[in-house]
């Protein structure tokens, strides 16, 4: 069955401290993605990626960086983690119209 | 940019009951974007409920259906009668060609009281 995990599924980071959210995926899709989440908002393009080793930007690119090693693996960056970057992070891989995503990672910067 | 409005929440509605969510979209970049309801239970990520590519057709699943109205530009979910299995959040999104990239909602929560 296919499958996108995430990890941790919750993390709490201090501010100036690096992040790293990792997502595996075992759909052997092409395309990955990261949004994120916040109240009041619906899910927004962080970075996104269609063959291992490039990254492309979404539309909230800024105090991010996405990593590719593999087909499989997709991992998001916060070199500098702050206050503003609290919220939940989706993973997914998609098929022509469908995305699938993980569980979500709660991230809270105090 | 592409934007999508839909119902804020939370919805509460009795087991048996009717529930409609209001989707209206706004697409700068394509004429009839691709439509889809995605739905996210506790615990799990998001899930494709349903999605219609072409306007003017019906899209359903699980009981759930959807219009999508290039006219009125929506796309509003509507079920006959929830079970309290459908407690839940939903998102309206758009999609450009073959989705690759997603406009989301802010998402619907629904409670639904047995």
């Amino acid at each position: 069955e296919a499958a996108v995990t995430q990890s941790p599924r919750s993390k709490v980071a201090v501010t100036g401290g690096k992040v790293t959210l990792s997502c595996h995926q075992t759909n052997n899709h092409d395309y990955m993605y990261w949004y994120r989440q916040d109240t009041g908002h619906g899910l927004r393009l962080i970075h996104y990626s269609y063959v291992a080793d490039s990254t492309e930007k979404g539309d909230i690119p800024d105090g991010y960086k996405a990593s590719r090693p593999s087909q499989e693996n997709f991992s998001l960056i916060l070199e500098l983690a702050s206050l503003s970057q609290t919220a939940v992070y989706f993973c997914a891989s998609r098929t022509t119209y469908e995305q699938y995503f993980g569980p979500g990672t709660r991230l809270t910067v105090l | 940019g592409d934007s999508v409005t839909q119902t804020e929440g939370p919805v509460t509605v009795s087991e048996s009951e009717s529930l409609i969510i209001n989707c209206t979209y706004s697409a700068t970049s394509i004429a009839y974007p691709n439509l889809f309801w995605y739905v996210r239970y506790p615990g799990e990520g998001l899930q494709l409920l349903l999605k219609v590519i072409t306007a003017g057709q019906k899209g359903s699943s699980r009981g759930f259906e959807a219009t999508y109205n290039k006219e009125t530009t929506s796309f509003h979910l509507q079920k006959a009668s929830v079970q309290e299995s459908d407690s839940a959040v939903y998102y309206c999104a758009l999609g450009e060609g073959a989705g690759n990239k997603l406009t989301f909602g802010i998402g619907t929560r629904v409670l639904v009281r047995p």
